[in-house]
């Protein structure tokens, strides 16, 4: 069965502070992977997308990172600002057919603190 | 301007009631998808729909669910007899050419009583 796991589950910073969060996915056949941020309310926004070749992409202060050898993914996040707080979550499709199927993480819920 | 509209925001239901979530995503595209979140958990996929046909659905998407695409433009999910479990946050989201979810709605919150 498809799985992603994120970590950590909740994170809280200083603003002005850089973060690291954590994805790791059992999905197969892989095709990208996607962050994604969501505001309480609101529905999630992609942040990044990444096929199989690609190791790294960035967005502003975002910068996601990917290794399919060991399935692990991450999202940086440099110079955190309020605005940040939010639930940030990895999203991994699979192609099965000419379908994409997402399986979707948890999210780490990140708040950032004057 | 968001890229998809969802009404109504907020759906409150009798149990065993009718319900239809409503989306309409501004630009004519063929990819579409239903997701729902159960409070405090994560998104899950319902229902990919391409060119006006169902492509693939998950197995919360039993024949209590149906979605139609009734006027070329909106884009519905109808849940025939609610249950309470149906509680939720219901997102539709657009696809890109490549059919993959790119550009989700704020939601309609759905409250079965």
């Amino acid at each position: 069965k498809n799985q992603v796991e994120q970590s950590p589950q909740s994170l809280i910073i200083l603003e002005g502070k850089n973060c690291t969060l954590q994805c790791n996915y059992t999905v197969s056949p892989f095709s990208n992977l996607r962050w994604y941020k969501q505001d309480t309310g609101r529905g999630p926004v992609s942040l990044t997308i990444m096929t199989f070749s690609e190791n790294t992409k960035s967005n502003g202060r975002y910068t996601a990172t990917l290794d399919a050898d060991t399935k692990q993914s991450s999202l940086h996040i440099t110079a955190s600002q309020l605005s940040d707080s939010a639930s940030y979550i990895c999203v991994v499709s699979d192609r099965t057919g000419g379908s994409y199927i997402p399986t979707f993480g948890r999210g780490t819920s990140l708040i950032v603190h004057p | 301007e968001p890229e998809v509209t969802q009404t109504p925001s907020h759906q409150v239901t009798q149990m065993g009631q009718e319900v239809i979530l409503r989306c309409v995503p501004i630009s004519n595209h063929l990819y579409f998808y239903w997701y729902r979140q159960i409070l405090g958990q994560k998104v899950e996929f319902l229902v990919s729909f391409y060119n006006n046909e169902i492509s693939e659905k998950s197995e919360i998407f039993d024949d209590q669910f149906s979605v139609e695409r009734p006027d070329g433009s909106n884009f519905t999910l109808k849940i025939r007899s609610t249950k309470l479990e149906d509680s939720a946050m219901y997102f539709c989201a657009r696809g890109t050419p490549g059919g993959q979810p790119q550009h989700f709605g704020d939601g309609t919150r759905l409250s079965i009583l």
